[in-house]
Formats: C-alpha cells, structure tokens, sequence
C-alpha cells in the first residue's frame, strides 16, 4: 500500500511561470514532509521540509503548503528556472525517535521550457 | 568535504554472485541507510543503522545483508544476486536529531545478468 502519492508523474511549465507539484499521504502518523530534487545520474537533495504544526513553509523561490485535513502537501517554485527541471520527490515520516523512517513517493519529472 | 560517498559506481553481475556495494560518510552522522530506486517505484527503504554496531530493516531488505562496525562505514552486501536486484542504490546519512533530512550519495547502478 502507498503511503505517500505523487499522481502525476510528470509537469511541463514555461520558465518565469509558477510550477504546482503535489502530493498526497495517507498515514495519518505522518508528521514531517519533505521535498527532494534529483538530477540524473545524482543522489537526491534536501529542498525543503515543513512540520505538520505549519500549513507553510517558504525558502526563497519555493515555498510548501501544507493541508493535514486533507493529507496533501504541494511544492510551489515561482518562477520557474530550467536548472529547475529534475525530478521531485515527496517524503512523510513520523517521528518514532532514531528510528524515525522516510517513505518516499514515486517521483515527479518537472521540465521547465525556456 | 566529500559528505557520502557510495563505490562502484556502475555494476555489472551474474545471476548467483555476489558483491558490496561501498558507503561512507565523513559527517559524523550516526544515522545511516540504504535505499534502492526503480522505475515508477520511487525510492525504497532496504536496510537502516542508528549507529556503530545497530543496524534494522527497512521495507525491502530480502536478499540483502548489512553491517555498521564503524559510524564512517555502511556497506550492502547481496549474498547471490537476482535479476530483480538490478536496480540503481543509494545510501544516506543524517544526524540524530529530529527530522535532520537525509543527506544521499550519487548512487551505485547494479545490472544482474
């Protein structure tokens, strides 16, 4: 059973315009999200992450909201830049101490159009 | 600072043989793991080490062995690799505090013949 759905596998935006990337879990214990960015041939990388006490969490050009009611999460890049194209992974944890665990989504490819 | 650091790169296998994959990370992290990536799957958990001499599985540690003697070191070992192996492998390492994001290697892509 997936816990945490990335639906879309892919998203083409236009550079300059905002890139929507979503996400949605069903582990209601889930209470730390995090994006990663994965350029090919690449491990993944931390982007940002937001506590399930925010509904937002905003680091320069990307920003993640947060909607517990829900279980959806969504990433917002704006603007959009090329180098921003790679793939996004959505991840959930709960936190059960050292052993807290990550489980990943199965990816979004983002491809930014110059 | 070379953060984690994952050897080979590229391997390829029989069906039957069997390797280590090489991690290790000079951040001092006492949180280590490894993941393996395939198409449409996302990224899974096989195995997970809080610290030297601890280790645990994760969601798909079949056909998988791992140890931790020192906190720099976590090698994977596959015992007799299966076509089902071939996949491409990451490990990861974090701090132990709490939710520290995963810091990740550039990954070993292993083909089993």
């Amino acid at each position: 059973d997936q816990q945490v759905k990335q639906n879309s596998p892919s998203l083409s935006v236009q550079e300059g315009r905002i890139s929507i990337l979503n996400c949605d879990y069903t582990n209601s214990m889930f209470d730390y999200f995090l994006w990663y960015k994965k350029y090919p041939a690449e491990g993944p990388t931390f982007l940002i992450s937001i506590s399930s006490i925010k509904d937002k969490n905003e680091d320069g050009r990307f920003t993640v909201f947060l909607n517990k009611s829900a279980k959806h999460l969504s990433l917002h890049i704006v603007p959009s830049q090329p180098g921003d194209s790679a793939v996004y992974f959505c991840a959930a944890s709960s936190f059960t101490g050292a052993n807290s665990k990550l489980t990943f989504g199965k990816g979004i490819t983002l491809s930014v159009r110059p | 600072n070379a953060g984690v650091t994952q050897t080979p790169k590229f391997q390829v296998l029989k069906t039957g043989q069997s390797m280590t994959l090489q991690c290790a990370q000079d951040m001092n992290h006492e949180y280590m793991s490894w993941y393996r990536q395939d198409p449409g799957m996302g990224l899974r958990l096989i195995h997970y080490s809080v610290g030297a001499g601890i280790t645990d599985q994760g969601e798909v540690p079949n056909g998988y062995n791992v140890s931790r003697s020192t906190t720099e070191d976590f090698p994977l070992r596959l015992l007799s690799a299966a076509p089902s192996q071939t996949s491409v492998y990451f490990c990861a390492s974090r701090t132990q505090g709490i939710n520290s994001p995963l810091h990740f290697g550039n990954g070993t892509r292993l083909t089993v013949t």
